[in-house]
């Protein structure tokens, strides 16, 4: 069974810095590339980026580019999303997904999010 | 990248049917064949229903279909039920450089 197992909800500081990470179980780690979404509350899915996992090959929405920084632990199965400087409009539940290691594959599995809240 | 164009809501009564448009352009629904659809309760993780325009994963009733003209994409809900009450978002593929950009969302109500 395919799992994608997010960390828990976190609170956090403007100016603070985070990692979240998404790990999943269940399937070829090398045939999939990660994704992430953002749902910023009462509002639609957002398309962050996808991350290939085998070669590092990373393509970001412009929207997120230079904001936040995909990457993966190989050997844990492990995706990460990260922010250096967190603001308060960075307030959102983030989704992981996995989609085939196939140009214009959709995102077959997803985790069930992360909630990040940011306020002082 | 601006989101594709959904309907805000739409709402129809147990049995009947519902279809949900989703409007890009030439560099996204319209060039390539790569459209999925997404159901979202919220508070729950999204799942695949819809992918390559017209194709169910498995598991997916055949009530839910998909379609494609031009540069909009649709997705029809025949037979409603009240599970399928829900958030719906299409998506699609935009290119190598930057390949995904999500509708934006149409709350599905079933009266």
């Amino acid at each position: 069974e395919v799992q994608l197992v997010q960390s828990g909800g976190e609170v956090k500081k403007p100016g603070e810095s985070l990692k979240i990470s998404c790990k999943g179980s269940g399937y070829s780690f090398n045939n999939y590339w990660f994704g992430w979404v953002r749902q910023v509350p009462g509002k639609g899915l957002e398309w962050m980026g996808i991350f290939n996992p085998v070669n590092s090959d990373t393509r970001y929405s412009p929207s997120f580019e230079g904001h936040v920084t995909m990457s993966v632990d190989r050997s844990t199965y492990t995706a990460y999303l990260q922010w250096s400087s967190l603001t308060p409009s960075d307030t959102a539940m983030y989704f992981c997904a996995i989609r085939p290691a196939v140009t214009a594959s959709p995102f077959d599995f997803w985790g069930q999010g992360t909630l990040v809240t940011v306020s002082s | 990248q601006s989101a594709l164009t959904q309907p805000r809501s739409l709402s129809g009564s147990p049995g009947q049917s519902v279809t949900i448009s989703c409007t890009g352009s030439s560099n996204d629904v319209g060039g390539y064949n790569s459209v999925s659809w997404y159901q979202h309760h919220p508070g729950e993780a999204p799942t695949l229903i819809i992918y390559d325009v017209t194709k169910r994963p498995s598991g997916v009733p055949d009530r839910f279909s998909g379609s494609k003209s031009g540069n909009t994409a649709s997705l029809t809900i025949s037979g409603l039920q009240a599970a399928d009450e829900a958030d719906y978002y299409c998506c699609s593929y935009a290119g190598t450089y930057t390949p995904y950009v999500f509708g934006s969302g149409t709350e599905v109500t079933v009266l």
